[in-house]
C-alpha cells in the first residue's frame, strides 16, 4: 500500500463548480500535511498547508482528519486556471522526508 | 531571482557516462532536498541536506548516485555510469530550517535527463 494514495482522476469539471478532492495517508505519525499543485511540465507549487482545524484561503478550503487519516482540498466557484494536478503531501514527525501522493489531475472546462 | 536555481534545465546524454546536476537553493534556506519524477509518476525523494551534511540518503536508488553540498549553499547530485532508467526530471527544494514543525519546500524548476 502507498503510504499517501490520492484519486489519480481525472477530474474534468465545468467552470464555476465546486470540486473536492480526498487523500488517505498510511502512517499515523504523520504531522505535516500540505497540498501541492503542479502544471504540466512544471515544477511543484505550495497551495496550501493543510492544519487540524481546518483553513481556508480565498476558494480553496482544506480539512485534516487524524482519526481518519484523510485529508481534504474543496475548490469552490472554479477557474480554468485552477487546471492541474494537485498533489497531497505528508511529513513525518522528526523527517525532513516529504512523501508526495502521485497527484490528482483536475480539467476545468470552459 | 529568488528561487531555487537549477541547471542545466535540460540535459541529454549517452547511457554510461556521468552527468552532475546543480542546484542553488533560495538564499539563506538551510534544509536542501533532491527528488525526481518520471514520466507520470509521482515525486520520489532522493536525499537532503541541512546544512552541508545528509542526514538521510535513504532515497539514492543505487551508489551510482551521490549528492554533496558546501558552504551549506549550492549541491550538486552526480550520477555516474547513467542508465536509461535514471531518464526523469530532477527536482531541487529548498525550505528556510529543519525542525517540529516542516517547513514548506520551494522547488526549482528541475533538470530534465535523457539518457540516449
Amino acid at each position: 500500500r502507498k503510504e499517501v494514495e490520492q484519486d489519480p482522476g481525472p477530474f474534468n469539471v465545468p467552470e464555476g463548480a465546486t470540486v473536492a478532492f480526498n487523500c488517505t495517508y498510511s502512517n499515523s505519525a504523520s504531522q505535516s500535511f500540505f497540498w501541492y499543485r503542479q502544471d504540466c511540465r512544471k515544477e511543484p507549487k505550495l497551495l496550501m498547508s493543510v492544519y487540524s482545524s481546518g483553513n481556508e484561503d480565498g476558494r480553496f478550503t482544506a480539512q485534516l482528519n487524524r482519526a481518519s487519516q484523510y485529508i481534504s482540498l474543496l475548490i469552490r466557484d472554479s477557474k480554468l486556471s485552477d487546471s492541474a494536478t494537485y498533489l497531497c503531501v505528508v511529513a513525518h514527525f522528526g523527517n525532513e522526508k516529504l512523501t508526495f501522493g502521485t497527484g490528482t489531475r483536475l480539467t476545468i472546462i470552459p | 531571482g529568488a528561487g531555487v536555481s537549477q541547471s542545466p534545465s535540460n540535459k541529454v546524454t549517452e547511457k554510461g557516462k556521468d552527468v552532475e546536476l546543480r542546484c542553488d537553493p533560495i538564499s539563506g534556506h538551510t534544509a536542501l532536498y533532491w527528488y525526481r519524477q518520471s514520466l507520470g509518476q509521482g515525486l520520489e525523494f532522493l536525499i537532503y541536506f541541512q546544512g552541508n551534511s545528509a542526514p538521510d540518503k535513504s532515497g539514492l536508488p543505487s551508489d551510482r548516485f551521490s549528492a554533496e553540498r558546501t558552504g551549506g549553499s549550492v549541491s550538486t547530485l552526480t550520477i555516474q555510469r547513467t542508465q536509461q532508467e535514471d531518464s526523469a526530471v530532477y527536482l531541487c527544494a529548498s525550505s528556510p530550517r529543519t525542525g517540529y514543525s516542516n517547513q514548506p519546500q520551494h522547488f526549482g524548476d528541475g533538470t530534465r535527463l535523457s539518457i540516449l
